[in-house]
């Protein structure tokens, strides 16, 4: 099941510059798109999601970006901070339905 | 901030025995959800749950499992007659009100099938 991919496995990042991580998908039906973040021996956290009526979405440090047409969305990080060493998750849900279809995630690395 | 609670944290079960897995969603939450990931692979989606019936249940789950909310608080995941390709972190989670709402994940039950 490829339909929500994250082609990087690993991101390194200077702390105080941009982080952006992508994720392309190929099913059309996706309509909700969300960033997830983990850390080690934790769960999934919610943090920004964006609707396919939209374009953008912002939330303090955290913007996402989607690109309907080339079925890819972004999520931007600025300033990175130490803090947001984790791996990322991107996950879509489709028209009519909750089920959330997961990427396989990348590794974000801030270093001080 | 409220979260979703899981335990036990890490269950170890020998095979074929049967092992039922607990969640404490969110209060005001009104729709839960199990997924797994085995260990190298990716978070899958096994079942969602609202108005205390299944309301969507993935091609993993098959008659193996079961959910059920047997209280106004808890939402429990049971593996009947587990295989060792049970292994696997089991996350609970809840959102308010389902479609296009974040949901809130809890920190997992990792379960070893020996």
């Amino acid at each position: 099941d490829q339909q929500v991919k994250q082609n990087s496995p690993s991101l390194s990042v200077q702390e105080g510059r941009i982080s952006i991580l992508n994720c392309d998908y190929t099913n059309s039906m996706f309509d909700y798109f969300l960033w997830y973040k983990k850390y080690p021996a934790e769960g999934p956290t919610f943090l920004i999601s964006i609707s396919s009526i939209k374009d953008k979405n912002e939330d303090g440090r955290f913007t996402v970006f989607l690109n309907k047409s080339a079925k890819h969305l972004s999520l931007h990080i600025v300033p990175s901070q130490p803090g947001d060493s984790a791996v990322y998750f991107c996950a879509a849900s489709a028209v009519g339905n909750e089920k959330l279809t997961f990427g396989t995630g990348t590794r974000l690395t801030i270093i001080p | 901030e409220p979260e979703v609670t899981q335990t036990p944290s890490h269950q170890v079960t020998q095979m074929g025995q049967e092992v039922i897995l607990r969640c404490v969603p969110i209060s005001n939450h009104l729709y839960f959800y199990w997924y797994r990931q085995i260990l190298g692979q990716k978070v899958e989606f096994l079942v969602s749950f609202y108005n205390n019936e299944i309301s969507e249940k993935s091609e993993i789950f098959d008659d193996q499992f079961s959910v059920e909310r047997p209280d106004g608080s808890n939402f429990t995941l049971k593996i009947r007659s587990t295989k060792l390709e049970d292994s696997a972190m089991y996350f609970c989670a809840s959102s308010e009100t389902g479609k296009n709402q974040p949901q809130h994940f809890g920190d997992g039950t990792r379960l070893s099938i020996l």
